[in-house]
């Protein structure tokens, strides 16, 4: 079994300020994370991966995320948002050879100018 | 094409009747996804489809709900007998059968039932 916790549904900060947004994940297994991101009416779009190569793992647009097997979080971060960062961000998991796609509830990410 | 096409972008029925939802995936993906998006909500699970192997249909909210996957290719949602609650987005999604890769998704159907 897996599963997605993402501990903020909304966050919100101020322009030229960092971002964390936060994603923990249950796995029986060496799991797949994913980020992805939607902007308002738009389709989803894959900001960065894990899978099992470098723990760091850095995306578009500045972020990036650490993947810590000891507290089993994802979390994504960006030194510096910028308004155009502002949507819905979804953290992805996906473990075994059944290959279903968890996903968590979302965070709504503000950004203030 | 280059992505997953979905069809139509948007549809308004009335309660009662039945809709059907397309899905082109990307080709080559093994895997196929449907997920359903309402208001302010996140995404829900209905149903994945992986190569020749059954489905999982345990995403769907009722017997309503059917999907099916002709040729390991383009896929069809068929909602019947619609409801006012069956108003949402429906996300389709595929995926390549590496493991690790990412799921690719439609832009989505927008389904207003009035």
């Amino acid at each position: 079994a897996q599963s997605v916790t993402q501990l903020d549904s909304h966050v919100s900060v101020s322009e030229g300020t960092p971002v964390l947004l936060r994603c923990n994940y249950s796995s029986s297994y060496s799991p797949s994370l994913f980020w992805y991101v939607q902007h308002p009416n738009k389709g989803l779009q894959l900001l960065l991966k894990y899978t099992s190569a470098a723990t760091l793992v850095k995306g578009i647009n500045g972020f990036e995320a650490e993947f810590k097997k000891s507290e089993t979080s994802f979390h994504l971060t960006k030194p510096s948002a910028h308004m155009s960062d502002a949507a819905e961000y979804f953290c992805v998991v996906s473990t075994g050879s059944a290959r279903q796609l968890t996903f968590g509830s979302g965070t709504q990410l503000t950004v203030l100018p | 094409g280059a992505g997953v096409s979905q069809s139509p972008s948007n549809k308004v029925t009335e309660k009662g009747k039945d809709v059907e939802l397309r899905c082109d995936p990307i080709s080559g993906h093994t895997a196929l996804y449907w997920y359903r998006q309402s208001l302010g909500q996140g995404l829900e699970f209905l149903i994945y489809f992986q190569g020749n192997s059954a489905p999982d249909k345990s995403g769907l909210p009722s017997d309503r709900f059917s999907a099916e996957r002709t040729g390991g290719s383009v896929s069809t949602l068929t909602i019947q007998r619609t409801q006012q609650e069956d108003s949402a987005v429906y996300l389709c999604a595929s995926r390549p059968f590496q493991g690790g890769t990412e799921a690719f998704f439609g832009q989505g159907t927008r389904l207003t039932v009035v």
